[in-house]
C-alpha cells in the first residue's frame, strides 16, 4: 500500500530564517504527492503538487517542494519564513489500485506542526 | 467556481444519540467525495469515499455510515453515538484521479 511518512512532530523556526518540512514516500510505481496546511479548527487547503515534471514545484504563499525520486522525498521548503505559516502541514500521496492507475483515496501522513517564532 | 460546505460547525451530542453531518459541493458535476476523521492529536484517518450516487466505500469498519442520495451530497451519520466518535470531521471533494482534493471547514463533534 501507499504511504507517507512525516518524520517531524514539530519544526521549529525563525521568522526570517528558511524552513523545510520533510515528507518522505513509499509507492510502488510513479507517485502522486500533495501538502496540505491547516489552521486550526479549520479545513485542510491545498498548497502544491507532483504529478510528473519538474522536480521542484511552486505553490501557494510562497512554498515549494523539492521531489526527490532516489530518495523518496518530497521536503516542503520555503526561504523565508513568517509567523503567519505557523500552522500543521500534512504531506498525502494518492492511493494506487490493483493494476497501478491512480485512485480516488487520498492518504495523509501524520502531520508536522510549524512554529515560527518572531 | 466550485465551493463545499459542509455543516454544521460544531456538534455537541449525548451518548447513544443519533448524528447527521452533511457537506454538498458546487459547481461541479459527479465529483468524488470523502469523509475524513481527525482525532485528538492530527492524523486523519479517511472513514468513506464515494465515486458516484449511492456508491460508498467504507474503509474502517466503525460505528459510522455514510450515504449519498444525490450527485453532489455526502451524509455521514450514526443510530447510536459513542464516546469514541469525537472529533473533527472533515467532507472532501475531487475530480478525477490524479488532482487534489478540496476540504469543507469541518465539523467538531464532542459526544458527551
Amino acid at each position: 500500500a501507499q504511504s507517507v511518512a512525516q518524520p517531524e512532530d514539530q519544526v521549529n523556526v525563525a521568522e526570517g530564517n528558511p524552513l523545510t518540512v520533510k515528507c518522505t514516500y513509499s509507492v510502488s510505481g510513479n507517485p502522486y504527492l500533495f501538502w496540505y496546511v491547516q489552521y486550526p479548527n479549520r479545513g485542510l487547503q491545498f498548497l502544491l503538487k507532483y504529478i510528473t515534471g519538474d522536480n521542484l514545484v511552486k505553490g501557494s504563499y510562497g512554498f515549494e517542494a523539492e521531489f526527490n525520486k532516489s530518495q523518496t522525498s518530497f521536503h516542503l521548503k520555503k526561504p523565508s519564513a513568517l509567523v503567519s505559516d505557523s500552522a500543521l502541514y500534512f504531506c498525502a500521496v494518492r492511493d494506487r489500485g490493483r493494476y497501478g492507475g491512480a485512485t480516488n483515496k487520498l492518504i495523509f501522513g501524520t502531520g508536522t506542526l510549524l512554529a515560527v517564532q518572531p | 467556481s466550485q465551493t463545499i460546505h459542509q455543516w454544521p460547525a460544531t456538534l455537541v451530542q449525548p451518548v447513544g444519540s443519533p448524528l447527521s453531518l452533511e457537506c454538498t459541493v458546487e459547481g461541479t458535476s459527479n465529483p468524488n467525495l470523502y469523509w475524513y476523521r481527525q482525532a485528538a492529536g492530527r492524523g486523519l484517518q479517511l472513514l468513506f469515499y464515494s465515486v458516484g450516487i449511492g456508491q460508498i466505500s467504507s474503509e474502517v469498519p466503525q460505528n459510522l455510515s455514510a450515504s449519498r442520495p444525490q450527485d453532489r451530497q455526502f451524509i455521514l451519520s450514526s443510530k447510536k453515538l459513542l464516546l469514541s466518535d469525537s472529533g473533527f470531521y472533515l467532507c472532501a471533494w475531487s475530480v478525477g484521479g490524479v488532482t487534489e482534493a478540496f476540504f469543507g471547514q469541518g465539523t467538531r463533534l464532542t459526544v458527551v
